[in-house]
């Protein structure tokens, strides 16, 4: 089956400083890409909609300026969480479709924990 | 905004017994998808249904939709320990955005 990846699974960082987490689609093209944040014990909540080649479309209440994605080929797309506070510490998990399945599901990576100090 | 609403919050049973789980959404759908994600991990895809279709088998999974309720349930029958997690649903609006309900935490208990 499809396998979407993550990187890192879990870092740690100290307030202020950037963290880039990586997903990798490794055995399909994926034109679209989603990130989800989720808080403990809570659902995922979409943050950002990711397109290969064209700017990502950031849900309401996310800012753009602190979360940066860049989807730079149809296998990776890359959130980064610019000047990291304690309150960015979550559980980053990303998704990404099947450009041949429109409208099938997605599949899942293994999420990036992230904890800041 | 959230979209899908599940029924129970928890659930606690034993082994052997069927666990039942529903979900409840508010606008119109293509497909319905149901999620497990074990502690602290990646989300694992079970089941989707279509909008045209009312129920859906896959191996201990029964998947039932009622659009003119906007509602599914999910049963998992002869529970195991190793089916203990959290169970989300998914709806897909458009051919995009796939929105996430609060999700059922399941306890079977060996």
């Amino acid at each position: 089956g499809a396998v979407v990846s993550q990187h890192p699974s879990w870092v740690i960082c100290k307030s202020g400083t950037s963290v880039k987490i990586e997903c990798r689609s490794l055995d399909f093209q994926a034109t679209t890409m989603f990130w989800y944040r989720q808080f403990p014990k809570q659902s995922l909540m979409l943050m950002a909609t990711s397109n290969e080649g064209s700017k990502a479309t950031y849900e309401q209440g996310v800012e753009k300026d602190k979360f940066l994605i860049n989807h730079a080929s149809l296998t990776l797309s890359t959130l980064t969480v610019t000047s990291a506070h304690p309150e960015d510490s979550s559980f980053y998990i990303c998704s990404a479709r099947d450009a041949d399945r429109i409208g099938e599901t997605q599949y899942f990576g293994p999420g990036t924990r992230l904890l800041v100090l | 905004s959230q979209q899908g609403e599940e029924d129970p919050q928890a659930l606690s049973i034993q082994e052997g017994e069927n666990a039942t789980m529903n979900c409840s959404y508010k606008t119109s759908i293509n497909n319905l998808q149901w999620y497990r994600q074990n502690s602290g991990r990646g989300l694992v895809h079970l089941i989707l249904i279509r909008s045209n279709e009312r129920e859906k088998h896959s191996g201990r999974l029964r998947v039932t939709l009622d659009t003119s309720k906007k509602s599914s349930s999910l049963l998992i029958t002869a529970s195991r320990a190793a089916d203990t997690a959290s169970y989300f649903c998914a709806t897909l609006l458009g051919y995009s955005t796939l929105t996430f309900g609060k999700g059922t935490m399941l306890l079977v208990s060996p």
